[in-house]
């Protein structure tokens, strides 16, 4: 099955432990991205890739970091997370840019306390 | 990146047909108008995209004004399952400008 996956689904943690949310698709897709939803807010971009090793800021990048060694994985990094990242995350991926439609994952909710 | 104005709330009848405006006055003449929709509790979805041309679908209808400036997706008959935020987005590039999108409650 087709399919972006996302781990963990929800994630409690404190104020500067470092995590990673990992993403994976099975699609062989070129472009992944992921965004934070926020009430009010909507779906924001906080990075996105369109192929290995070639990574690019969205809207809102600070405190988050992202690598794509390989097409299928694109894992997002806090290195040192705060309470104002606690947040919905997705993971998404896509054939190319525009026009193919992103597949996305679940979502991880990240509470940081 | 192309700015989107849509109404924060719509309601529709069950099996009522729906309309949902989006303004992207803005857009680049090569931007497509993608459509999303995110059901409650689950990430977005795609639901269709143009460029130019009216589209159809399995799942909606795609209206583009002919300078391109405004697009409305159109559900012939509205289902409960239908309930969800539908965002519309211009993309051109690699990035997405989701914005906070149209809520649609669907009456029984």
């Amino acid at each position: 099955e087709a399919q972006v996956t996302q781990n963990p689904r929800y994630l409690i943690t404190v104020t500067g432990k470092k995590l990673t949310v990992t993403c994976s698709q099975n699609m062989n897709h070129e472009y992944m991205s992921w965004y934070r939803q926020d009430p009010g807010l909507g779906l924001r971009q906080i990075y996105y890739s369109m192929n290995v090793e070639v990574t690019d800021k969205g809207d809102v990048p600070e405190g988050y970091k992202v690598s794509r060694k390989e097409k299928r994985n694109f894992p997002l990094i806090l290195e040192s997370p705060s309470p104002n990242q606690t947040s919905l995350y997705f993971c998404a991926s896509s054939r190319d840019r525009a026009p193919y439609e992103q597949y996305f994952g679940p979502g991880t909710r990240l509470t940081v306390t | 990146d192309a700015k989107t104005t849509q109404p924060n709330s719509m309601e529709s009848n069950e099996e009522e047909p729906v309309h949902l405006p989006c303004n992207h006055s803005t857009i680049s003449g090569t931007d497509y108008i993608h459509w999303y929709r995110q059901l409650p509790s689950q990430g977005p979805e795609y639901v269709i995209h143009g460029l130019t041309s009216n589209v159809n679908n399995r799942m909606a209808s795609l209206a583009i004004a002919e300078d391109r400036k405004s697009s409305t997706l159109i559900l012939h008959r509205a289902t409960l399952r239908d309930a969800a935020v539908y965002y519309c987005i211009p993309f051109g590039t690699y990035k997405y400008i989701f914005g906070t999108g149209t809520r649609l409650k669907v009456l029984a």
